[in-house]
């Protein structure tokens, strides 16, 4: 595609459940990286994946997230059990192998209730 | 204290005014630094991106790397209404446990108005 694509756009849950948000990067783009961005604060990295190499998982903030790339294209991120203070945009980005310049998607809004 | 450390602003000029955005950072092997511009419930869209030091120009912008003192800055020229938004630096290293990975300032708030 022309951009990278993330879905859904917004959701909203309940405190407790399950929830996941796609990211379909640009096709050919090596690398792929989830960031958190709360209100008012920068964004926050979360987990970055580069080819067929391990992710890394660095910036995860408890055992709840985690993130699956299929194939080296799309990814899928996972919050478990939510907790309010889930409630971010979640900001998905890919890069081609050089790394130079990241294409950021629109970012999927979610609210915990 | 942070790794990358921005002025959140807000700032606010009037149209057709120069403005500067900094920011100061820790890890002496950040190599790459880029500029990204956030619209409102929109995703960041990259505006500069230069690696180690140096200037450069893109129409109206300048992005400068000063890694002697860890700063980097961007300017606008002729600001238009159009470019208020929130600026984000952002900077990634060639090794250790930043590679590979931005790390982001605060972010700017800037407000152009007629």
């Amino acid at each position: 595609g022309a951009g990278v694509s993330q879905s859904p756009s917004n959701k909203v849950t309940e405190k407790g459940k399950d929830v996941e948000l796609r990211c379909d990067p640009i096709s050919g783009h090596t690398a792929l990286y989830w960031y958190r961005q709360s209100l008012g604060q920068g964004l926050e990295f979360l987990i970055y994946f580069q080819g067929n190499s391990a992710p890394d998982k660095s910036g995860l903030p408890s055992d709840r997230f985690s993130a699956e790339r299929t194939g080296g294209s799309v990814s899928t991120l996972t919050i478990q059990r939510t907790q309010q203070e889930d409630s971010a945009v979640y900001l998905c980005a890919s890069s081609n192998p050089q790394g130079d310049g990241y294409t950021f998607g629109s970012g999927t809004r979610l609210t915990v209730v | 204290q942070k790794e990358v450390e921005q002025d959140p602003g807000p700032l606010s000029v009037p149209e057709g005014a120069i403005v500067s955005l900094n920011c100061t950072y820790s890890n002496s092997a950040f190599q790459y630094f880029m500029w990204y511009r956030q619209y409102s419930r929109k995703g960041p869209e990259l505006l500069m991106y230069t690696y180690s030091s140096g200037n450069k120009e893109d129409g109206r912008f300048t992005a400068q790397v000063d890694k002697s003192s860890k700063y980097i800055s961007l300017f606008i020229r002729d600001s238009q209404p159009s470019d208020s938004a929130t600026y984000l630096c952002a900077m990634s290293a060639v090794s250790g446990t930043s590679y590979g990975k931005l790390t982001f300032g605060q972010g700017t708030i800037l407000t152009v108005h007629p």
